[in-house]
């Protein structure tokens, strides 16, 4: 149980596109999901938290209109990068955690994305 | 200073090792305490919650100790497929959200 997808798993495109990053609870609800930057070497970084049915809540630093986020149901949460840049080139990983459940977080398996 | 402090390693080890990670963490309002490990170019995945009176589960042992605001995780007789990246993670409320901050990992690599 407790399984998240993620989708793209790789994507790689050019500067100036937009890039759609899809995250599904598989197996449970979750009314909260978060989504994670981690470049080489270094630990997860949270970039939002979302809650479904209203506006995510963003970490300092991270631009809301850059990062695009939408929590439409219980199982759907999409992350859009706007206009891509080389340096938003990362490896992008959404969690969630069950509904009325504890603390523990079941992570995606990840999107590696690489603007050009 | 981080907000969860871990020694980043490596860690060789031989297989059939002891080897014992430790993580400290700065905000005292911590709730709960989980390691994961991560595998090169993977997700993190739970290895195991930490309990204040202490955890075991197979030949992993965790330990919090909430005055020293420590955690630590202790492998026995360690595997080839131990080697991976191990996450000290804390969660903990921000305003009315359940987080989780997570250290940058010990990386260990088991040895033949």
């Amino acid at each position: 149980g407790a399984v998240v997808s993620q989708h793209p798993s790789r994507v790689i495109c050019k500067s100036g596109t937009s890039v759609k990053i899809e995250c599904r609870s598989l197996d449970f609800q979750a009314t909260t999901m978060f989504w994670y930057r981690q470049f080489p070497k270094q630990s997860l970084m949270l970039m939002a938290t979302s809650n479904e049915g209203s506006k995510a809540t963003y970490e300092q630093g991270v631009e809301k209109d850059k990062f695009l986020i939408n929590h439409a149901s219980l199982t759907l949460s999409t992350l859009t990068v706007t206009s891509a840049h080389p340096e938003d080139s990362s490896f992008y990983i959404c969690s969630a955690r069950v509904a009325g459940g504890t603390d523990t977080q079941y992570f995606g398996p990840g999107t590696r994305l690489t603007v050009l | 200073r981080k907000e969860v402090e871990q020694d980043p390693g490596p860690f060789n080890v031989p297989e059939g090792a002891t080897v014992a990670f430790n993580c400290t963490y700065s905000n005292s309002a911590s709730q709960s305490f989980f390691w994961y490990r991560q595998d090169c170019r993977k997700e993190p995945k739970l290895l195991m919650s930490v309990y204040s009176s202490g955890n075991e589960d197979g030949r992993f042992t965790a330990q919090l100790n909430r005055a020293s605001q420590y955690i630590s995780l202790l492998i026995r007789d360690s595997k080839l497929s131990d080697s991976a990246t191990y996450l000290c993670v804390v969660g903990f409320s921000s305003g009315s959200a359940r987080q989780l901050t997570f250290g940058s990992g010990t990386q260990l690599t088991v040895l033949p």
